[in-house]
């Protein structure tokens, strides 16, 4: 079974601090993918990262894909509340066409 | 360009009842997937497919559970005898032809509540 195991499942911080949220699995994903999941919405996709060692940035977000391509991260510099929500990494396994999901990380930032 | 179409948002069914649920994909989007969400936890995938065609079935329950895509109109997630326990948000993705990092693009799910 592949597994995605994404951490901290919840983060609350002031806003201003910086953050960073891991997904790591065992096995090695042909690309990843991260979303912002509001309440009642569905997920927006973030970003896309499919080489090892890549590093994607979007304004305060930066996104990284180990160089074996078997972990992400996210950080989030200077975090906002604004930034509030539900993050979720997916990773695609040997182009199968599903996405396996972590768990999630739901993050507030407080103001 | 509008994005990944579901209706209805919110369905309520009795226990017994069949559920629809309709997706339409982004225009030239020719892929669909189907995740369900159960409260607090993660998206799991349930189906792929292309037009008039299931190419991955294995997120779906053998029983009550059925979808299609076909060659004209939306794509179908269908349950029949609803129960209790497919009380969930379902979401629809789709992705282009060529989408060879798989990147899908989310409609804004249906809830289903089953009461």
């Amino acid at each position: 079974t592949q597994l995605l195991e994404q951490s901290p499942q919840f983060l609350s911080i002031q806003e201003g601090e910086n953050l960073t949220v891991y997904c790591n699995s065992s096995s090695v994903f042909s690309s990843l993918q991260w979303y912002r999941q509001e309440p009642g919405e569905g997920p927006v996709l973030l970003v896309t990262v499919v080489t090892g060692g890549e590093v994607k940035k979007l304004k305060r977000l930066t996104f990284q894909f180990g160089d074996a391509r078997k972990d992400s991260s996210l950080h989030i510099t200077a975090a906002q509340p604004g930034d509030t929500g539900l993050y979720l990494c997916a990773g695609v396994f040997s182009n199968t066409g599903k996405l396996i999901f972590g768990q999630g990380t739901t993050l507030q930032v407080k103001p | 360009n509008a994005g990944v179409m579901q209706n209805p948002r919110h369905l309520v069914r009795r226990r017994g009842q069949e559920a629809r649920l309709r997706c339409s994909p982004m225009k030239g989007h020719s892929h669909v997937y189907w995740y369900r969400q159960l409260p607090e936890e993660g998206l799991k995938f349930m189906v792929y497919l292309q037009k008039e065609n299931i190419i991955d079935e294995s997120g779906m329950p053998k029983e009550r559970f059925s979808a299609e895509f076909p060659k004209e109109g939306p794509s179908i997630l269908r349950i029949q005898q609803v129960v209790r326990g497919d009380s969930a948000a379902y979401f629809c993705a789709s992705s282009p032809p060529e989408a060879g990092y798989n990147e899908q693009f989310f409609g804004p799910g249906t809830r289903l509540t089953v009461l």
